[in-house]
């Protein structure tokens, strides 16, 4: 089973700051990788695909990158309606999640 | 818009069956994979089935195999999960998840809201 260890389990931060979650894969995954939103109540959304790739309509302050069994979403600018909760999600193997990150307002 | 409507959730008793359905509109529901995605109220997702698009090719989590069982009917447009041996542990919420392509590519680009289930004494 591969095994995804995403960091840090929750994150305070202000509007403007940039936010960092990262995902590391317990083996290779190539860019096997998804990121998804959940704000709360709702059901998860799929931000960015094979590690890069922003879904349409995802604004351009999220990134996603890869090096080797390490991944990264990056906010650039956070703003209000990003407040909730990040998973990533790999592919390579069956599918498996990470533990989530919840982002709020400090 | 592509809509998933999950029904079926209950309370159960350890050890009885519960059976899921999803209705999905809005999409040519028969070019499509489709997983089942659980999370327990408060915590993390874990992928628990999923099925291929004409229903010749099934997955299962290592926590649910050979419990539940899959399926799915194109006519009706539906998605199905057979839940039998039910664990206090099989309680949460459960997606119905459509996949981007007609395999279970892990591709989850469609959720619905959700059905709830509980097992319990």
């Amino acid at each position: 089973d591969v095994q995804m260890t995403q960091s840090p389990s929750s994150l305070s931060a202000s509007i403007g700051d940039r936010v960092t979650i990262t995902c590391q894969a317990s083996q290779g995954i190539s860019n096997r990788l998804n990121w998804y939103q959940q704000k709360p109540g709702k059901a998860p959304k799929l931000l960015i695909a094979d590690a890069s790739t922003l879904e349409a309509g995802v604004p351009a302050r999220f990134s996603g990158s890869r090096s080797g069994t390490d991944f990264t979403l990056t906010i650039s600018s956070l703003q209000p309606e990003d407040i909730g909760t990040y998973y990533c999600q790999q592919f390579d193997n069956l599918f498996s999640f990470g533990g989530g990150t919840k982002v709020d307002l400090k | 818009e592509v809509q998933l409507v999950e029904s079926g959730g209950d309370l159960a008793q350890p050890g009885r069956s519960l059976r899921l359905s999803c209705v999905g509109s809005g999409l040519n529901f028969a070019d499509y994979g489709f997983s089942w995605v659980r999370q327990i109220p408060g915590k993390g997702l874990e992928w628990v089935s999923g099925v291929a698009w004409n229903g010749g090719v099934t997955g299962y989590a290592a926590s649910v195999r050979g419990r539940f069982i899959v399926s799915r009917d194109n006519a009706k447009n539906s998605l199905y999960l057979q839940m039998d041996s039910l664990r206090p542990d099989d309680t949460a919420l459960y997606y119905c998840v459509k996949d981007r392509t007609g395999d279970t590519d892990g591709y989850f680009e469609s959720w619905g809201q959700g059905t709830a289930v509980t097992v319990s004494s």
